[in-house]
């Protein structure tokens, strides 16, 4: 169980295209999805949190225009990434924390999808 | 933001040998997580610490979370070639979003 899935797996585009990545909780709904981005040999850095049927709120320094999330429904969550430069170039990974309906639990774990390799030429 | 420090960056070790990575968070934290990420891979979710002083085991890890809640460890006795990876923490914070450590990269010789 707890499976999340990304697409697509791999993307080149050119610079100045708009690229859509998908995060999908497969088995389990999730009200909260968060984005991170991870550069070779770094760290995770989160981008955003996605929540259900509301706007997402963006860590500091992450321009919501330049990448629009929606959170359509409680299984899927988008990340569009506007204007691509190569300076966007990254692997881009979703997580999804499973809704347990009521309060929700301030200790539950995260799944992460397989990621995304975006590469802007 | 939260900022979390991870150390040492890369370890090298022979097979048989002990291994230990420490995080440290400027800020106190809500709880935190540890994943194992494999080269070309996406991170796995190893274990959640949540109580101050808590240490769990899983067979060859050890987890530790620190007394104010601050720093944590991970120790892995008896490293096997299975272990290669990269072991990061991710803090979180009270509103549960988690941030991550820089990675702390592990090659095992054998």
């Amino acid at each position: 169980g707890a499976v999340v899935s990304q697409h697509p797996s791999w993307v080149i585009c050119k610079s100045g295209t708009s690229v859509k990545i998908e995060c999908r909780s497969l088995d389990f709904q999730a009200t909260t999805m968060f984005w991170y981005r991870q550069f070779p040999k770094q760290s995770l850095m989160l981008m955003a949190t996605s929540n259900e049927g509301s706007k997402a709120t963006y860590e500091q320094g992450v321009e919501k225009d330049k990448f629009l999330i929606n959170h359509a429904s409680l299984t899927l969550s988008t990340l569009t990434v506007t204007s691509a430069h190569p300076e966007d170039s990254s692997f881009y990974i979703c997580s999804a924390r499973p809704y347990r309906g009521g309060t929700s639990s301030l200790q539950e774990t995260q799944y992460f999808g397989p990621g995304t390799r975006l590469l802007v030429l | 933001g939260q900022q979390v420090m991870q150390i040492p960056q890369y370890q090298h070790v022979q097979e048989g040998e002990d291994f230990t990575t420490y995080c440290n968070s400027s800020t106190t934290l809500s709880n935190i997580q540890w994943y194992k990420q494999r080269p070309g891979g996406h991170p796995v979710f190893l274990i959640q610490l949540v109580k101050s002083g808590e240490v769990k085991k899983q067979k060859r890890l050890t987890f530790q979370f620190g007394e104010a809640k601050k720093n944590s460890s991970l120790h892995i006795t008896a490293t096997q070639t299975t272990d290669v990876g990269t072991y990061f923490c991710a803090g979180g914070d009270n509103f549960n979003k988690f941030y991550f450590g820089s990675g702390t990269k592990l090659n095992v010789k054998p």
